[in-house]
């Protein structure tokens, strides 16, 4: 059975960048689509994008994120990456990395909240 | 932009059977998806493309798709299914692809 864990700062400065990882273990990194969604607490999920680990990673964002995110793989360390940058309090939420084929999303992290405060 | 209507909450006595309801354009020609998320967990997905259970999903929990509806039928409700519901559409014709619902809340009396 496969399984994601988040790891990176819970806590992250207005306007700095924040930096996740996805370490997956019990299952390939390659192909399979690896979305990065969030959550603010008490309301609902936001997908902020994905990467696709063929031969060539193919990645898709939120355009609503207006170009602040990067996903990048290491597969010869079975993890996934989200960089975000200019963090506001809106960003503030707990994070997740989740594995999935094409259309939905079948296997969760336990996901990381990340604060943005000065 | 595509949106899904999901009601705010629905509650529903044990034993009985819940409905949660998804509405949009998108789901007339889209696969649903439907994933359940407890109070402090991550979401976990119980019906995909419309009808399917992934592997451990009660056979309770059911999915269909009508129009421009999709539902999430819950049979004999039990405490353990509180929780909140979401539907999910994915739209790779769509600059912005993932279309997620706003989320139900199912409280059991």
């Amino acid at each position: 059975q496969v399984y994601l864990k988040q790891s990176g700062p819970g806590l992250v400065k207005p306007s700095e960048t924040l930096s996740l990882t996805c370490t997956v273990s019990g299952g390939s990194i390659t192909n399979y689509y690896w979305s990065w969604i969030r959550q603010p607490a008490g309301k609902g999920l936001e997908w902020i994008g994905r990467i696709y680990t063929t031969e060539n990673a193919i990645t898709n964002y939120n355009p609503s994120l207006k170009g602040r995110v990067t996903i990048s793989v290491d597969t010869s360390r079975s993890q996934f990456s989200l960089m975000m940058t200019s963090m506001t309090a809106a960003d503030t939420a707990v994070y997740y990395c989740v594995r999935g084929p094409d259309e939905f999303w079948t296997e969760w992290g336990q996901g990381i909240l990340v604060n943005v405060s000065s | 932009s595509d949106v899904l209507t999901q009601p705010p909450s629905v509650s529903v006595a044990p034993g009985k059977t819940a409905t949660i309801s998804c509405g949009g354009h998108i789901v007339e020609t889209k696969g649903v998806n439907w994933y359940q998320q407890k109070p402090g967990q991550a979401p976990t997905l119980v019906i995909y493309d419309d009808t399917d259970r992934p592997p451990g999903i009660p056979e309770r929990f059911s999915g269909s798709n009508s129009g421009n509806t999709a539902s999430l039928t819950i049979n004999r409700v039990e405490a353990e299914d509180e929780a909140d519901y979401y539907c999910q559409v994915w739209d790779s014709t769509n600059d912005h692809p993932a279309i997620i619902g706003g989320g139900t809340k199912l409280t059991v009396l």
